[in-house]
């Protein structure tokens, strides 16, 4: 199948440590995005990549921090800098056919702080 | 600055429809997205507009003004199943792929 992976769906985060949030696409897809969503606010852009080895940061990117050695894979860390990181993170991917644009996102993965 | 407006609520009935607004403010315009979300779930895909008109795909349809800056999105013959929030998105100036979301609208279809 294809499709954008999340792990963990869960993910406990004790203060001054630093975690690894994994997004994978089987989708073949050159654009992939992370994006935090809190309770009653719409969704917000914290890195996004549109090739291997290029990241840019988006609106909110302070205490966060991304690789993309490879095409499928896009991991986020939320390092001890983000001082209030209990969200649901979401991971998306898109492509563009004929002026046709879809982005997908992943299942997420709900992150919160012990 | 950049913004995108939506009702926070709407209610209707099974079997009607709604037309679910949006407005939008943006430096540019490349593209305008409707997501549906459930409840503790992703958003899903439900249609891309980037040029003016309608696009329609079953009962779900999306419409485009760019002059206006406004879009909606209709939903006909509404089931239990289509309470969720509907979140509008805009990609703005440049090819970056950065999307603008609006605060999405909760839609609760009632018996």
């Amino acid at each position: 199948d294809g499709g954008i992976t999340q792990s963990p769906k869960y993910l406990f985060r004790k203060e001054g440590q630093n975690v690894t949030l994994s997004c994978e696409q089987n989708l073949n897809h050159d654009a992939m995005y992370w994006y935090r969503q809190d309770p009653g606010q719409g969704l917000r852009l914290i890195y996004y990549s549109q090739i291997v080895n290029d990241f840019q940061k988006g609106d909110i990117a302070e205490g966060y921090s991304v690789s993309r050695e490879k095409k499928e894979s896009f991991p986020l860390t939320v390092t001890s800098a983000q001082k209030n990181p209990t969200a649901f993170y979401l991971c998306a991917s898109s492509q563009t056919i004929d002026r046709k644009e879809t982005q997908y996102f992943g299942p997420g993965t709900r992150l919160l702080v012990l | 600055g950049q913004n995108i407006d939506q009702p926070t609520e709407m209610t209707a009935t099974e079997g009607a429809i709604v037309q679910i607004n949006c407005t939008y403010q943006t430096s540019g315009f490349n593209g305008l997205f409707w997501y549906q979300q459930h409840a503790g779930e992703a958003p899903t895909f439900l249609s891309y507009n980037v040029l003016d008109g309608l696009e329609e795909k079953g009962r779900f349809s999306s419409f485009l003004s760019r002059s206006k800056g406004y879009s909606y999105l209709l939903l006909k013959e509404l089931q239990m199943k289509d309470s969720a929030s509907y979140l509008c998105a805009v990609r703005g100036s440049s090819n970056t792929g950065k999307l603008i979301f609006g605060q999405g609208t909760t839609l609760q279809v009632k018996p």
